[in-house]
């Protein structure tokens, strides 16, 4: 089985500033990774994945995130984030061929102007 | 706007009670999934249909059963509801069995 524990609960920043957000895995077999987000009463929207290949991944509205197995971590990560990004963002892991994630408990990023 | 929708929005009902909540997934896409979030256990997945059988099960009660149709929508079924139960209900939806998933806008449920 895999698990997902993202560090922070809360991340709080300033608009224009970087943020990283956490997230480590365990898995004893090989694995995918995503980042989800979810707005304000709305659903999950995929972010961005890692299946195979570059340990980087960038995904939409500016964020990337890297595959750093040794480490088994899968950070996300902004160099400039907006009001907008104001959301609660999910890691997930699935074994490799399924897509079927297990979730973390989310990270509430929350942007101040 | 992801193109799955899920009906009702809100539901309030009260312990013992059985509710039906639907799904229709994207246009084209044959497999559906549905998903609990609740403050206790975070996100989970409950299960997972494709092309009307079931494929996938995860943490799912035994109270709770859910269906694919033949036009693709789905329903899943609370039986007996206790006051546990109340979360919000994602369906999701995917092209092929194992492919990205677009999440509907959720079904809040609550059981008082």
């Amino acid at each position: 089985a895999q698990s997902v524990t993202q560090l922070d609960s809360q991340v709080p920043v300033f608009e224009e500033a970087p943020v990283e957000l956490r997230c480590n895995y365990s898995s004893s077999v090989s694995v995918y990774l995503f980042w989800y987000v979810q707005y304000p009463n709305q659903g999950l929207q995929l972010l961005l994945k890692y299946l195979s290949g570059s340990t980087l991944v960038k995904g939409i509205n500016g964020f990337e995130a890297e595959f750093n197995k040794s480490q088994t971590s899968f950070h996300l990560r902004k160099p400039s984030v907006h009001i907008s990004d104001t959301a609660e963002y999910f890691c997930a892991v699935s074994r490799e061929g399924s897509y079927i994630p297990t979730f973390g408990r989310g990270t509430s990023l929350i942007v101040h102007p | 706007d992801s193109g799955v929708t899920q009906t009702p929005k809100h539901l309030i009902t009260a312990t013992g009670q059985r509710v039906t909540l639907r799904c229709s997934p994207r246009s084209g896409d044959l497999s559906v999934y549905w998903y609990q979030q609740s403050l206790d256990q975070g996100l989970q997945f409950l299960i997972q249909y494709y092309n009307g059988e079931e494929r996938a099960k995860g943490n799912i009660l035994e109270r709770f059963s859910a269906q694919q149709f033949p036009d693709l929508h789905s329903e899943l079924n609370l039986s007996s509801l206790e006051l546990g139960d109340s979360a919000l209900y994602f369906c999701a939806s995917s092209v092929v069995l194992a492919g990205e998933q677009y999440f509907g806008p959720g079904t809040r449920l609550t059981v008082t």
